[in-house]
């Protein structure tokens, strides 16, 4: 069956420290992978994506996330998280229709 | 600026009722979404389009209906058949029928039964 799991609920990191959220998938083949990111009360906006080619794939504000073929993951970085990063982050996969993780919200301490 | 706009940002439904959440999008692009949306479970879906007059149920799509009479819109009815409807309601939309470009959300509408 085709899922994806963040395993990770709630993470709270200090402000310019590093950040990896994970991301596990489980599908009969490579699918397309994509990070969301979403403000209280908003809609999803996309972060970044990877079908193929370079596993480092470099998305907007600041993010990356790193494809492991191996470990049928996907995890987001960020080297220095500032504090309107504070937000939910939805992992996403899929090939004809996109399945989405159930989130995870991070907390920024000052 | 090309996006997608959902109304009302807030609606309340009496037990009962019928209601009709709107989702316009100016980006010409195809394929539009409902996802549905409680604390913890991530997005789920609720009826997809790929093309106009022609819509698929997605995962939990008893108790909402759809129509897709034009390109640019894609409103989800709400029918009281749905036992529990308070939650917050997405729509999206892609350029393509494929998933390959990612999809633009709109805001959300939140919706509370009262």
């Amino acid at each position: 069956a085709q899922s994806v799991t963040q395993p990770d609920i709630h993470i709270t990191v200090s402000e310019g420290a590093s950040l990896e959220l994970r991301c596990n998938y489980s599908y009969g083949a490579t699918p397309y992978l994509f990070w969301y990111v979403q403000s209280p009360g908003q809609g999803l906006q996309l972060l970044l994506k990877y079908f193929s080619g370079d596993t480092l794939v470099q998305g907007i504000k600041g993010f990356e996330a790193e494809f492991k073929r191996s470990q049928s993951s996907f995890n987001l970085r960020k080297p220095s998280v500032h504090w309107s990063d504070a937000a939910e982050y939805f992992c996403a996969v899929g090939m004809n229709d996109m399945r989405f993780g159930a989130g995870t919200r991070l907390t920024v301490k000052p | 600026d090309g996006g997608i706009t959902q109304s009302p940002k807030y609606l309340f439904r009496k037990e009962g009722q019928n209601v009709t959440l709107s989702c316009e999008q100016n980006l010409n692009h195809d394929a539009m979404y409902w996802y549905r949306q409680d604390p913890g479970q991530g997005l789920r879906l609720i009826y997809y389009s790929q093309i106009v007059n022609d819509f698929q149920k997605g995962d939990i799509a008893e108790g909402y209906s759809v129509s897709r009479e034009k390109k640019e819109s894609f409103p989800l009815t709400v029918t009281s058949a749905q036992k529990n409807p308070t939650a917050f309601y997405l729509c999206a939309s892609s350029r393509r029928t494929g998933i390959g470009d990612g999809y633009t959300f709109g805001s959300g509408t939140r919706l509370t039964v009262v």
